[in-house]
């Protein structure tokens, strides 16, 4: 069974410019997760979807940050525009539901880097 | 709010010694309680996970963990550590909603 595949693997930017990720989960799970890591410290959830709709986006910057997860499949996260904080590993995680028995598995995260 | 306490953040085991790495958590009802571990540039992998039941939990690679309510703790061991277990372990709770938070992680070296 594949895993949970994310693009690109590293990215570096200057501050101000705009950077996407990409997320593709365990194929038939339901329930999609974004964690920022900062370097150092445990990840941080930023959004959950269940299929294509938000349910949980209490800790994403809303001001600079934004994601979707059209057909309830791939995931796209979006920066715009990046501050050099942002600078971070981001981990895409996906699990078949949304209740907590279900585990996450977790993609090999997009290592961002932003001057 | 749930939160998770890791108390250390480095710790030096040699090869072949017993491990106990501390987690405490804080959690309104009773909580879902996992221990990942991270390899340098890997994702995080799933060791163990408690849900309800027997309070102590077997996982892989040898691991257990187990949950004591009055401690509020769920702390992780290995009782013979292998060099290959070098990583970041991080603890974390969730609740119904799969709303996972997780510690600030504990990095485990390994002396041959």
């Amino acid at each position: 069974e594949a895993g949970v595949a994310q693009s690109p693997r590293y990215k570096i930017i200057e501050k101000r410019q705009s950077v996407a990720f990409w997320c593709n989960p365990i194929s038939g799970h339901a329930t999609l997760y974004w964690y920022q890591q900062i370097l150092g410290q445990g990840p941080k959830l930023l959004i959950q979807f269940q299929n294509n709709g938000v349910v949980d986006d209490s800790q994403l910057p809303k001001d600079r940050f934004s994601a979707e997860r059209l057909k309830g499949v791939d995931s796209t996260l979006k920066i715009q525009p990046a501050k050099l904080e942002d600078s971070a590993v981001y981990l895409c995680a996906s699990s078949l539901d949304r209740g907590g028995q279900n585990t996450q598995y977790f993609g090999p995260g997009t290592r961002l880097t932003v001057l | 709010a749930q939160s998770v306490t890791q108390p250390d953040i480095h710790i030096t085991v040699s090869e072949g010694a017993s491990l106990e790495l501390r987690c405490n958590y804080s959690y309104g009802a009773t909580p879902y309680l996992f221990w990942y571990v991270q390899s340098p540039g890997q994702g995080l992998q799933l060791l163990l996970k408690y849900f309800s039941g027997d309070t102590l939990v077997q996982g892989i690679k040898g691991f257990e963990a187990e949950f004591k309510r009055s401690q509020s703790s769920f702390n992780l061991r290995k009782p013979s550590v292998h060099w290959s277990d070098a990583a970041e372990y991080f603890c974390a709770v969730g609740g119904n909603n799969n709303d996972m938070r997780f510690g600030a992680g504990t990095r485990l070296t390994v002396k041959p």
